[in-house]
């Protein structure tokens, strides 16, 4: 089976504009996550989707925004981008069946710049 | 709310000797703990978790970790490590009622030195 896949992988933006972040889950995995990676705040949670509908959601503001799609595939959106938006944004997928825990699994992140 | 503390931000090691690498987390409810690596320039790949049941946890390539509930720790071990061990470390904890989100640790980077 092929792995997660985000893309793009590297993206530069500029202040005040907008991005869209595209992540496809493993075949047959139902729910996606997102987390940011920053070296000052770490790894956090910026939401996960089932079924087309967000069922957990971290501590980001409204500029930060996602959706699934029938196929489970993802997006995040930012919004008036900000210099501290700069990160490694990893998209995680597991099957999940039930409401228990599943594996995640990551994809290789995509790398986003913001001038 | 749940947090994790990795104790060490870097840890260096020579090749062929143990490494600990130390995880506490706080948690008001039952927790589920991971230890995930990544390696330079690809997303994380899970180490190794613990669910239930037995406190030992082992992985695939020699890394342990040991759940003990009364010091909230979930320590990395290995015996004897190798130069492909290098990468960086991190320390999660999610509980049954948020499964999916995991909360991770700083990181700890390990180096293994010749």
């Amino acid at each position: 089976k092929a792995g997660v896949t985000q893309t793009p992988r590297y993206l530069i933006k500029t202040r005040g504009q907008q991005v869209t972040l595209s992540c496809s889950p493993i075949s047959g995995h139902r729910s996606v996550s997102w987390y940011q990676q920053t070296p000052g705040q770490g790894l956090q949670f910026l939401f996960e989707y089932f079924s087309e509908t967000q069922r957990n959601k971290g501590n980001f503001p409204g500029r930060f925004s996602g959706r699934q799609f029938s196929n489970s595939r993802s997006e995040m959106n930012v919004s008036t981008l900000e210099l501290g938006d700069s990160a490694l944004y990893l998209c995680a997928s597991s099957p999940i069946s039930s409401g228990s825990l599943d594996e995640q699994f990551f994809g290789p992140g995509t790398r986003l710049t913001v001038l | 709310a749940q947090s994790v503390t990795q104790l060490d931000s870097q840890v260096p090691v020579f090749e062929e000797a143990p490494v600990e690498l130390r995880c506490n987390y706080s948690s008001s409810v039952s927790v589920y703990l991971f230890w995930y690596v990544q390696y330079p320039n690809q997303g994380l790949q899970l180490l190794l978790k613990y669910l239930s049941g037995s406190t030992l946890v082992e992985s695939i390539n020699g890394f342990e970790a040991e759940f003990n509930k009364s010091q909230t720790s979930f320590h990395l071990r290995k015996p004897s490590v190798h130069i492909s061990d290098t990468a960086e470390y991190f320390c999660a904890v999610s509980n049954p009622q948020g499964a999916q989100k995991l909360v991770f640790g700083q990181g700890t980077r390990l180096t293994i030195n010749p």
